[in-house]
């Protein structure tokens, strides 16, 4: 079974607009980790942040925020004001912690920005 | 600057024969990683070393091997065993003890084809 599901295999969304990216991930630890990666067009996956599963405070850096709730099963990514620079692929993943140094990438949302 | 090299950035194997791919990292971390990435899919574990000496199969290890003499290296040898080696490989490290728990960091990734 598909542990982490991203439902959205592509987004095109017009520069400044927000975007909603969504992660669904299915455990039965109580103890886990959920994790979001950027993949600009070089290929290198850039670690954007890491949420426990007992802290569901909502995090906001800059124009990122991230939306986790447990009783969903969700762990939504928004960029507000997209920029052309957003434009890459976006990976949610999730690590159990019995399960250690396994970490379960979702199949990823292709972000384009249009100017 | 601390970061992960993985080389060469493309590389073409032959029907039949063995290639390695390069991964340097000089972040002193004690965990590594393997990945392969097909287009339309996440990623998925081929190998993971925790510490030096030791590694672990992954959910795709057949076909691969891997070796880790020295920290800062985690050779990956695409062997003639793999019928399908066309994917772009990532290379990760990680901060020791619990790397369920910690953010991998990754390279550049290498492009492997089939002539």
């Amino acid at each position: 079974a598909q542990k982490v599901t991203q439902a959205q295999t592509e987004i095109s969304v017009v520069e400044k607009e927000d975007v909603t990216l969504d992660c669904v991930y299915e455990t039965r630890d109580t103890t886990y980790y959920l994790f979001w990666y950027k993949q600009p067009p070089s290929g290198e996956l850039v670690f954007l942040i890491r949420r426990n599963s007992f802290d569901e405070q909502n995090e906001i850096s800059g124009r990122y925020s991230w939306n986790f709730q447990k009783s969903t099963s969700s762990f939504n990514f928004t960029i507000t004001a997209s920029q052309v620079v957003d434009s890459a692929v976006y990976f949610c993943a999730l690590s159990e912690a019995l399960l250690r140094n396994n970490l379960f990438f979702g199949t990823g949302t292709r972000l384009t920005v249009i100017p | 600057d601390g970061g992960i090299t993985q080389s060469p950035k493309y590389l073409f194997r032959k029907e039949g024969q063995n290639v390695t791919l390069s991964c340097e990292q000089n972040l002193n971390h004690d965990a590594m990683y393997w990945y392969r990435q097909d287009p339309g899919q996440g990623l998925r574990l081929i190998y993971y070393s925790q510490i030096v000496n030791d590694f672990q199969k992954g959910d795709i290890a057949e076909g691969y091997s891997v070796s880790r003499e020295k920290k800062e290296s985690f050779p990956l040898t695409v062997t003639s065993a793999q019928k399908n080696p066309t994917a772009f490989y990532l290379c990760a490290s990680s901060i020791g003890g619990t790397p369920s728990s910690q953010p991998q960091h990754f390279g550049d990734g290498t492009r492997l084809s089939i002539l």
